[in-house]
């Protein structure tokens, strides 16, 4: 059964620190990873997807099978990155999106 | 403007009431879905359709009703809603092709059942 499990529910970094959202999943097939962004008062949105191996607003997120994470990584944090952060799974042609359970990433200016 | 559109935003409402939750797309998406979103658990899927007609359960459908009649509307019902059903849910669209990850979600409707 697939599984996507995101460890912190809150974290806090200080502007200009790096930050590193985790996300771990469990599939047994060949899945597809994305990750999705909720800004304050604003829709959930597609941040970026692992198939496209892009970076947006300065986010990063390799797909490391071996471990089975996909984690979200930044160089430097801004203040505007503060939101909602979910990982999410879809099995390769399947008709489902799994989502993790979230992590409220706070920027301390 | 391409958007998922939600009515009403919000709605309070008293256990065994009947109530429609709208949604609605632009973007001639094929894939239309139902979560929601709960403190500590995420988003949850609720139920899903891959076209009109074509209408699957989720991970939580029970106590929940949908339908595709048409390409752009995804109606959520709830035929007698009950305390634990007070949720934030939203609607998502996407295109088929290239896979259904690529989701459009609505603004959300938040549900109080009392």
């Amino acid at each position: 059964a697939q599984r996507v499990t995101q460890p912190e529910k809150l974290l806090s970094v200080f502007k200009g620190a790096p930050v590193e959202l985790k996300c771990n999943y469990s599939y047994s097939g060949s899945p597809e990873l994305f990750w999705y962004v909720q800004y304050s008062r604003q829709r959930l949105q597609l941040l970026l997807r692992h198939i496209s191996r892009e970076s947006i607003k300065g986010f990063t997120a390799d797909l490391n099978k071996g471990e089975t994470s996909f984690h979200l990584k930044k160089p430097f944090a801004q203040e505007e990155d503060s939101a909602m952060y979910y990982c999410a799974l879809s099995g390769g042609g399947a008709n489902n999106l799994f989502f993790g359970t979230g992590t409220r990433l706070t920027v301390i200016p | 403007e391409a958007q998922v559109t939600q009515n009403p935003r919000y709605l309070i409402t008293v256990t065994g009431k009947k109530l429609t939750v709208t949604c609605s797309q632009n973007m001639n998406h094929e894939y239309m879905s139902w979560y929601r979103q709960d403190p500590g658990l995420g988003l949850r899927q609720i139920y899903y359709s891959m076209n009109v007609e074509v209408t699957d359960k989720g991970d939580v459908p029970e106590g929940y009703k949908v339908s595709r009649k048409e390409k752009r509307n995804f109606p959520l019902i709830l035929e007698s809603p009950s305390p634990n059903q007070t949720s934030l849910y939203f609607c998502a669209s996407s295109s088929t092709s290239g896979g259904i990850g690529k989701q459009f979600f609505g603004p959300g409707t938040r549900l109080t059942v009392l």
